[in-house]
């Protein structure tokens, strides 16, 4: 079955960096684009970034562009998230999702999610 | 595109229909508008795609529905286990994606 589960997070000081990454197992990797949502204590879901399935394409959220680098290993079936530069409002639970479709030409809806890994950054 | 989802909260008793609203800025391309359903301390798990389709393995009393700007999910008989925060998302061409700020479907 498909499997998707997160690790990395934890507590970091506001400006520091963190890198998250997220184990697939259960289906085909690189036949799908892979996505990280986030959500905030007591908030909704916010969409932070994507990246087909080759890596060819990556998308940002406005609130992450610059800071954030989303990538693939496909010979690991590993996600990541590269995350610099992170502000207090970066706490989160941060899920990632795979894309129902490999992403090249649009974002699909996202069938599978993990179960998140929870970001805090305060000093 | 922004999605409006309402009501915020809606209390209703096991065995009540369940009419949630997500209304769009723009009209959502090709109809390409999710649903999600979140219960507490669990990942979000999809309900609908495609404003109509139901997953698989989602039972029938959930439904999408909609076109254009706005889309309704219908729980027709609400179980114990459908109380829980909905979130609608909208997908497509554009390399952006956004969600919905949730509606909390809650026990009366």
């Amino acid at each position: 079955q498909v499997q998707l589960v997160e690790s990395g997070g934890g507590v970091v000081q506001p400006g520091k960096s963190l890198r998250l990454s997220c184990a697939a197992s259960g289906f085909t990797f690189t036949s799908h684009g892979m996505h990280w949502v986030r959500q905030a204590p007591g908030k909704g879901l916010e969409w932070v970034a994507s990246v087909s399935y080759d890596e060819r394409n990556k998308y940002y959220a406005d609130s992450v562009k610059g800071r954030f680098i989303v990538s693939r290993d496909n010979s690991k079936n590993t996600l990541h998230l590269q995350m610099d530069s992170l502000r207090p409002d970066d706490t989160a639970v941060y899920y990632c999702a795979r894309d129902r479709y490999n992403l090249l030409i649009l974002i699909s809806w996202f069938d599978f999610w993990g179960q998140g890994t929870l970001v805090t950054v305060s000093s | 595109i922004v999605l409006t989802q309402s009501p915020g909260t809606l209390s209703l008793s096991p065995g009540e229909r369940a009419t949630l609203s997500c209304r769009a800025s723009q009209s959502v391309t090709d109809n390409y508008l999710a649903w999600y359903q979140q219960k507490r301390g669990q990942a979000p798990r999809l309900l609908i795609y495609g404003a109509s389709n139901r997953a698989t393995g989602i039972p029938d009393r959930f439904s999408g529905s909609g076109s254009g700007t706005d889309f309704t999910l219908t729980i027709s008989r609400l179980e114990p286990e459908d109380f829980a925060v909905y979130y609608c998302q909208q997908y497509g061409r554009s390399p952006v994606t956004t969600f919905g700020g949730g509606t909390k479907v809650e026990i009366k």
